[in-house]
């Protein structure tokens, strides 16, 4: 198993542009998340899916920010109008169902940079 | 909702010393407690994890703690490597992924 995919690993663009994150979660786990990571605030929840359906989304800053899930295998994270402070590191997870519900494998992350 | 503090935010230690870093959380309901581990540049990954019917667990060099009683969990390090270099993150859950609030981070430096 690849564990959990994400494109692109580095993202730099322009203040105002739209900005689209991928991932791939694990092939068979039903929730999948997404996690940004600053110094200033660690690891923040954004939202988390769960058999493609959205579950918690309030983690998600400002209407700037959506995502989806259109199956099993694949989410979006959008930025639409991107600023500098989304400057971060966005992370996706993914987990199982059942015993092992808790564990979280992440991807490698996309850093994005926003100027 | 739950609040998880960990201390310290940086800790060196000298190689083959130990390491110990603590947390704490707020929610009696938080019955799982992971440690993450995240080397520069790269993703988290879970290292160990204890759930609240368990006082201690270990695994090779590593090793966590509970005290429910106190709210406070805490990772031990033992004959550190420099490759035990990284940030690491608790994290506390009533027993989900989603459910997880992590703490703000310990960056570990071993010296050689």
């Amino acid at each position: 198993d690849a564990g959990v995919i994400q494109s692109p690993r580095h993202e730099v663009t322009e203040m105002g542009q739209e900005v689209t994150l991928r991932c791939k979660p694990i092939s068979g786990h039903d929730y999948l998340f997404w996690y940004r990571q600053t110094m200033m605030r660690g690891l923040e929840l954004l939202i988390y899916f769960n058999n493609n359906v959205p579950i918690d989304d309030s983690g998600m800053p400002e209407d700037r920010f959506s995502a989806k899930m259109p199956n099993a295998s694949f989410s979006t994270l959008k930025i639409q109008p991107s600023e500098p402070r989304d400057s971060a590191v966005y992370f996706c997870a993914s987990s199982p169902q059942g015993n092992s519900n808790e564990k979280l494998f992440f991807g490698s992350g996309t850093q994005l940079s926003v100027l | 909702g739950e609040n998880v503090e960990q201390h310290p935010s940086t800790l060196s230690v000298q190689e083959g010393d130990s390491a110990v870093i603590k947390c704490t959380y707020s929610d009696s309901a938080s019955n799982y407690f992971p440690w993450y581990k995240q080397e520069l540049g790269k993703r988290p990954q879970l290292i160990i994890d204890i759930r609240s019917n368990v006082g201690e667990k270990k695994d090779q060099r590593i090793a966590v703690t509970l005290n429910k009683t106190a709210k406070h969990f805490s990772l031990h390090i033992t004959e550190t490597q420099p490759e035990d270099s990284a940030v690491y993150f608790c994290a506390a859950s009533p027993g989900s992924a989603r459910q997880l609030t992590f703490g703000s981070g310990t960056q570990l430096t071993v010296l050689p």
